[in-house]
């Protein structure tokens, strides 16, 4: 079955250091989501893009966040500087256009922000 | 975005059958109604999704009322695998087609 790679898989870092997490979404699949999941906030939309181009980055923290798609087969997430706060389970997810097999979930990224 | 109502958890025997209730009363008619599951430690995973007609695929059905307020995810025989979060979701075909995702309900199943 065809995967998205989601890199690393996990991340201690002191905080005031830059993190950058990568993903590798399914080739074909012309859409990308990066979700965070906390236990207090369960799952949160952050951004999406279509065809590599960012439609929705409303649910992310504009002043430390950033989510880029270099090419179609990397998206990044980047937090500088990162706080204790941002510790969570980072999930990026593909899918083509309006999906009729639904959008494939990498395993995520725990990033622990000490 | 539409909101639906989910119990927070529910419990089955392993071996029979299992209906998860998704509460939907202000959707739209160009909401989808999707599930997805999320194992322990895992990241979710999409299960069926469907309109207005009810849908079967390999790992589910998904039962829609008649007037879409409501929805009924049916595992047919609960094992222990499919213990996890399962999650109901509204998404409009013509919109973002992005999934936000509630607190959705947990199966413990009972061995």
């Amino acid at each position: 079955d065809a995967r998205v790679t989601q890199t690393p898989r996990d991340k201690v870092t002191e905080m005031g250091q830059e993190v950058t997490m990568r993903c590798q979404p399914i080739l074909g699949h012309n859409t990308v989501f990066w979700y965070r999941q906390t236990m207090m906030q369960g799952l949160e939309l952050l951004a999406y893009f279509r065809n590599r181009a960012p439609l929705d980055d409303s649910g992310m923290p504009k002043d430390r966040f950033s989510a880029e798609m270099p090419d179609a087969t990397l998206a990044t997430l980047k937090i500088q500087p990162s706080e204790p706060r941002d510790s969570a389970v980072y999930f990026c997810a593909s899918g083509i256009d309006w999906d009729r097999d639904g959008y494939t979930f990498g395993s995520g990224t725990r990033l622990t922000v000490v | 975005d539409a909101k639906t109502t989910q119990p927070n958890s529910m419990e089955s025997n392993e071996e029979e059958p299992v209906h998860l209730p998704c509460n939907h009363s202000t959707i739209s008619g160009t909401d989808y109604i999707h599930w997805y599951r999320q194992l322990p430690s895992q990241g979710p995973e999409y299960v069926i999704h469907g309109l207005t007609s009810n849908v079967n695929n390999r790992m589910a059905s998904l039962a829609i009322a008649e007037d879409r307020k409501s929805s009924t995810l049916i595992l047919h025989r609960a094992t222990l695998r499919d213990a996890a979060v399962y999650y109901c979701i509204l998404s409009d075909q013509t919109g973002a087609n992005n999934l936000f995702f509630g607190t959705g309900t947990r199966l413990t199943v009972i061995p």
